[in-house]
């Protein structure tokens, strides 16, 4: 069975200071990566997401993912975060041309103004 | 486009008691999720339909959990009894066909006491 790990729970960063969370998975075929971000009281929204090609993917809100086949990973990044980033992140995989979403645990992130 | 609609937006039941749930996907799509959020992990995959029949539903705790689309349409999740661990936010994603992104409801927060 697919699994996805998220290697830290909590970040705190302050404002413009880059971002970067880890995310791997095990699952040995083709797989399809999401990002998807959950503000305080909202509902999870798709970030970012990788089917095939470029490797690099870039999302809304400035953040991008690359994916590195070797490493099993699909990292999240931004460059300079604001207060407004402050949510938690989960990183996602399903088999292509698949189906269920699998969920790693979430990181949240607190951008201090 | 509107959105996946769920409600009731919060339950508070007691252990023993039962409760329903009630999503509307957006419209066309055909694949209709339910997740089960506990809090500080990711989301779990409950079922998945395809229309009005059922795909994946090995996670579902059946000996009290039951869930139905019967038109294709709308799904509700039922909870019969509930214990203290059900405690969670439901969340109902739907998905027009494989490799696209979900779109997921705001999700039904539970209580059990």
């Amino acid at each position: 069975a697919q699994s996805v790990s998220q290697h830290n729970h909590h970040v705190i960063l302050s404002e413009a200071a880059s971002l970067e969370l880890g995310c791997n998975y095990s699952y040995g075929g083709t797989v399809n990566l999401f990002w998807y971000v959950q503000y305080p009281g909202q509902h999870l929204q798709l970030l970012l997401k990788y089917f095939s090609g470029d490797p690099l993917v870039k999302g809304i809100k400035g953040f991008e993912a690359e994916f590195i086949k070797s490493k099993f990973s699909f990292n999240l990044r931004k460059p300079s975060v604001q207060w407004s980033d402050t949510a938690e992140y989960f990183c996602a995989v399903n088999k292509a041309a698949g189906n269920k979403l699998t969920f790693g645990g979430g990181t949240r992130v607190l951008v201090k103004p | 486009e509107a959105g996946v609609a769920q409600s009731p937006r919060y339950k508070i039941i007691e252990k023993r008691q039962s409760v329903a749930f009630w999503c509307n996907p957006i419209s066309g799509h055909a694949t209709l999720y339910w997740y089960q959020q506990i809090l500080g992990q990711g989301p779990k995959l409950l079922i998945q339909f395809q229309n009005n029949g059922v795909v994946d539903d090995s996670q579902l705790p059946k000996d009290r959990f039951s869930a139905e689309r019967l038109k294709g349409v709308d799904s509700t999740l039922k909870i019969q009894p509930a214990k203290l661990e059900d405690s969670a936010v439901y969340l109902c994603a739907s998905s027009p066909g494989l490799n696209y992104g979900y779109t997921f409801g705001s999700g039904t927060r539970l209580t059990v006491v």
